[in-house]
Formats: structure tokens, sequence, C-alpha cells
């Protein structure tokens, strides 16, 4: 079965610089992964998915993520934070084989940023 | 832009009510799934269905039960609520691929 590992459950940084999120999956082969944020009281909004290629990705709102195989790992980075991206962070894997586990997502903790003026 | 729709937003009810939590998308997907989110904690899967008549248990053991008669419309129902349902309840749905679309979720309170 699959897991999810977000190490950080809370990060403060102060707006303008960097970030980077961390996300640790367990999963037998390439899985697909994704990262979701999650604003007070609101549903979760997808930033950006790996699911083959590129091993790093673009998403939304200047986030970037790199899948790096070798350390079952996808990162979550941003140059330099807004203090909108104050949010909950969501680190998920989906099975990519058959069967009934296709499509369905396994969560990780959620890491909570904080962003200083 | 994703269109899935759930209501009510927030709930506060009595213990021992029937409650129904309704999720709707117009994007004619044909996977939907239940998410159930404690306060500060991951989601956990808690139903999902691969299309009309077909509803299946998920990771996480759940005394909601959920039908899907139609498409478009994946609701949620609790018999008797309890304390213990005090949650958050985030409905989604998807297509092809990998990637779920999410609602804005239910806040639910029993008292």
């Amino acid at each position: 079965a699959q897991s999810v590992t977000q190490p950080d459950i809370h990060i403060t940084v102060s707006e303008g610089a960097s970030l980077e999120l961390r996300c640790n999956y367990s999963y037998g082969a390439t899985p697909y992964l994704f990262w979701y944020v999650q604003s007070p009281g609101q549903g979760l909004q997808l930033l950006l998915k790996y699911f083959s290629g590129d091993t790093l990705v673009q998403g939304i709102k200047g986030f970037e993520a790199e899948f790096k195989r070798s350390q079952s790992s996808f990162n979550l980075r941003k140059p330099s934070v807004h203090w909108s991206d104050a949010a909950e962070y969501f680190c998920a894997v989906a099975a990519n084989a058959g069967g009934t586990s296709y499509g369905k997502l396994t969560f990780g903790q959620g890491t909570i940023l904080t962003v200083h003026p | 832009e994703a269109d899935i729709y759930q209501t009510p937003r927030y709930l506060v009810i009595g213990t021992g009510k029937k409650i129904t939590l309704e999720c709707s998308q117009t994007m004619g997907h044909d996977k939907m799934y239940w998410y159930q989110q404690d306060p500060g904690m991951e989601l956990h899967l808690i139903h999902y269905s691969y299309g009309v008549n077909s509803t299946e248990k998920g990771d996480l053991s759940s005394e909601s039960t959920v039908s899907r008669i139609r498409t478009e419309h994946f609701p949620l129902t609790l018999e008797s609520a309890r304390p213990s349902h005090t949650s958050q309840y985030l409905c989604a749905s998807r297509r092809f691929g990998n990637e779920q679309f999410f609602g804005p979720g239910t806040r639910l309170t029993v008292l």
C-alpha cells in the first residue's frame, strides 16, 4: 500500500523568502504525485502533478516540484513566497496500476505554511 | 475550472439526527469520492464510486452511507449523528487520469 510522509507540520517563512516543503512517498513503482493547497475553510486546489516525463514540474502560482526517484521524494518549491501563500499544503500519491486501487489518493498529514511580513 | 458543489457548507446539529450531505458535479465525471478530514489532519477516504449504482467503502471505516443514482450526484448520509462524526467532509470527482477535483467541503458539528 502507498503512503506519504510530510516531515514538517508547520513552517514559517518571511515574505519574499524561498520555500521548500518536503514530501516522501512509499510505493512499489513510479507513482502519480500531487501537491494540493487548502486555505482555511476551503476545499483543496491542485497546484501541480507528476505522472511521467520531466522530473521538474511547474504548477500554478509560481510553484514547482521535483520528483527524485532515488530519494522517493517530491518536494515543493517556490523562489519567493507571497503573504497569500499562507495555507496548508498536502502531498498525495495515487497508484498508477490497474485494479481497485487505481485513482485512489493517499494524502500526507499536511504542512501549514505561515508567512511573516 | 472544476465545478463541484457541496451543501451545506456548515451544519450544526444535535445527536441522533439524520443528516445528508450533498455533493454535485457538472463535469460528467464518472468517479466520485468522499473524504473525512479532522482539524490539522490528513484526508481519509471513506467512500468512492466508479459510476452509477457503484459504491465502495474507503480506507477509513465510517458509519455513513452513500448512494449514486445519478452521475452528477453523490450524497452522503448519517442515519444518527453523534459527536464523533464532527469533522470536515470533502467531496471530489475525476474522469480520466488521476487528478481529482475537490468541492469546498462541509464542516459538520454534532452537539
